[in-house]
């Protein structure tokens, strides 16, 4: 149990398009859900938490018109990066967690910006 | 200042060997959890401690929770070169609030 999936596994996209990656909890209800981003060879950094119906919390230096962040329902959350830019490439990560104090993680998207 | 203090943040060694990896902090966890990440993948959930002085062990792997839990070990007895991956330690201060992360450790295991 507690299966955290993440679509798509990587994209690739052209400087100033926007692109959405989504998140769902497969069998368990995600009550809150996190996006982090990962830099090559470092730690998670947070971005930003968001609990079903409500808006998301954005971490420090976090743009939240940047990254916008949706919880419609207790298994989907959607991180939509708007007018990506190259610096803007990394390794974005979901985690949700429900009932249980573990936080479980989707396998990432790789996006790149050229 | 890193909430969640964690060493070593590189460790290459043979096959075989035993190693330990720490976490500290000042500050009291209601709970700390253990990941192990591959490359391009998501954090996988090793374990979870929540009570002090708490041991798990997992085949090879034991892992400790501080007696005042703010610190944790895990510590992987006859390394395999399957273990080689980012452990990464997160602590929880508080009941669904955003975990805190360690900078993780990158293990190599040399055959």
């Amino acid at each position: 149990g507690a299966v955290v999936s993440q679509h798509p596994s990587r994209v690739i996209c052209k400087s100033g398009t926007s692109v959405k990656i989504e998140c769902r909890s497969l069998d368990f209800q995600a009550t809150t859900m996190f996006w982090y981003r990962q830099f090559p060879k470092q730690s998670l950094m947070l971005m930003a938490t968001s609990n079903e119906g409500s808006k998301a919390t954005y971490e420090q230096g976090v743009e939240k018109d940047k990254f916008l962040i949706n919880h419609a329902s207790l298994t989907l959350s959607t991180l939509t990066v708007t007018s990506a830019h190259p610096e803007d490439s990394s390794f974005y990560i979901c985690s949700a967690t429900g009932t249980r104090v573990e936080q479980f993680f989707g396998p990432g998207t790789r996006l790149t910006v050229l | 200042t890193q909430l969640l203090e964690q060493s070593p943040q590189f460790l290459s060694i043979q096959e075989g060997e035993n190693l330990t990896v720490y976490c500290n902090s000042s500050s009291v966890f209601s709970s700390l959890q253990w990941y192990r990440q591959e490359p391009g993948e998501g954090p996988v959930l090793l374990v979870t401690v929540v009570t002090g002085g708490e041991v798990k062990k997992l085949k090879r792997l034991t892992f400790q929770f501080g007696d005042a839990r703010k610190d944790s070990s895990l510590h992987i007895t006859a390394a395999q070169p399957g273990d080689t991956g980012l452990y990464l330690c997160a602590g929880e201060l508080s009941g669904n609030t955003p975990l805190v992360f360690g900078k993780g450790t990158r293990l190599s295991v040399i055959a």
